[in-house]
Formats: C-alpha cells, sequence, structure tokens
C-alpha cells in the first residue's frame, strides 16, 4: 500500500534550518511529483510547492520562495524539504503529499520555532 | 490567488442525517484543459487529511457513496448522507486549477 514516511518532531531556534524527510512505498516513487502544505491553526492549510521526482524539477508557492527548498533523493525515494531563517511564524505541520492531488499524506512534521 | 471560502465554518448533524458544505472560490476553477480542479478532503481529529473527491464529483478509492460533489464554475456542494460517527472532523475544498493551489478555510462537522 501507498505510503510516505515522514521525520519526527524538531523543536529548533530562530534563525536556524531544519530539514523534513518524507519517504515513499508502495509505488514507483518516480511517476508522481511530491508536494509540501503547511498546516497552522491560523492560516489553515497553505500549499508550499511540489518536486518533479523524475527530475528533480520545483516549482514553489511565491510566499515560501527563500524559506523552503525541495530536493529528492531518487535512490532511497525520499523528498526532503529543507526551510531556512526560520522564524515562530514557521511554526506549524508540514505534510508531504503524493502528486498534485494529495491523493495520500504522510503523517506530518511539527516544527516548533522557539528559543 | 484564488480564495476558497467554505460555509459554514462549522455543522452540527444527528448520526443517520444528511447535511452539506458550501465551497465558492473567486474565480472559475474550469481549466484551460476542461478540466476543474476541485477537491474534497476530510481530516479526522489527529489525523492527515484524506481524499474524498477528487474533480468535483468523483470519489476517490474507498470513499463510500455518501459522499457526493457537485458544481461548477465558482459554486460547489459536498453532501454527505447517512451521517456515521467516522464522518466527522474537518472538511477543506481544494483547487489546483490556478497556481498557486489553495484551499478552504475548513468546515468542522459535529455531532448535534
Amino acid at each position: 500500500q501507498v505510503q510516505l514516511q515522514q521525520s519526527g518532531t524538531e523543536l529548533v531556534k530562530p534563525a536556524s534550518s531544519v530539514k523534513i524527510s518524507c519517504k515513499a512505498s508502495g509505488y514507483t516513487f518516480t511517476s508522481y511529483y511530491i508536494s509540501w502544505i503547511k498546516q497552522t491553526t491560523g492560516q489553515g492549510l497553505e500549499y508550499i510547492g511540489y518536486i518533479n521526482t523524475g527530475s528533480g524539477g520545483t516549482n514553489y508557492n511565491e510566499k515560501f520562495k527563500g524559506k523552503a527548498t525541495l530536493t529528492v533523493d531518487k535512490s532511497s525515494s525520499t523528498a526532503f524539504m529543507q526551510l531556512s531563517s526560520l522564524t515562530p511564524d514557521d511554526s506549524a505541520v508540514y505534510y508531504c503529499a503524493r502528486g498534485r492531488t494529495f491523493a495520500y499524506w504522510g503523517q506530518g512534521t511539527l516544527v516548533t520555532v522557539s528559543s | 490567488d484564488v480564495v476558497m471560502t467554505q460555509t459554514p465554518v462549522s455543522l452540527s448533524v444527528s448520526l443517520g442525517g444528511q447535511t452539506s458544505i458550501s465551497c465558492r472560490s473567486s474565480q472559475s476553477l474550469v481549466h484551460s484543459d476542461g478540466n476543474t480542479y476541485l477537491y474534497w478532503y476530510l481530516q479526522k481529529p489527529g489525523q492527515s487529511p484524506q481524499l474524498l473527491i477528487y474533480k468535483v464529483s468523483n470519489r476517490f478509492s474507498g470513499v463510500p457513496d455518501r459522499f457526493s460533489g457537485s458544481g461548477s464554475g465558482t459554486d460547489f456542494t459536498l453532501k454527505i448522507s447517512r451521517v456515521e460517527p467516522e464522518d466527522l472532523g474537518v472538511y477543506y475544498c481544494y483547487q489546483g486549477t490556478h497556481y498557486p493551489w489553495t484551499f478552504g478555510g475548513g468546515t468542522k462537522l459535529e455531532l448535534k
């Protein structure tokens, strides 16, 4: 069955960076993009961007350009999202999801930015 | 960005009853390829969102026929009939027609 397994909870300091992983299984990894979504209580669900898992090409929501960097390791069927220059506003649950229809989601990674 | 407005924000329903959720977009969601990329998701408490309906009215694999989607252009509806306890949670609409893709604010379905 299709599974997206994300890395665990992160507690990080302001101005630092964090890298979240999303390991896919149960399907051909390079057949579907991986998308990333941010969820906060205040802003709800926000689309961050997606990565073409075959070519490594990326497409970002303008709001997250410079904040998020998406990469992929085809050999391990894993997608990554690095968030940089973190502020408390980046505290959220971050999800990876398969494709552009988000048919399958990871379990979410809680990132808390606090000194 | 396309604004997706869901109403109501919360909804109380009796088990076995029927209800509907509205989602309106600030622009038509008809893509230049002729498709309408409007989706519905349910997020149960403590879980990730799950896909219910894709492209307005198509149920995703394993989704019961108690769920149905309809609409066109800028006006869309999710109907839930014979509500069961497992249907409770927050429902989101989402548009994948205009970049950046955007979500509605959510509708919380609770038991009456």
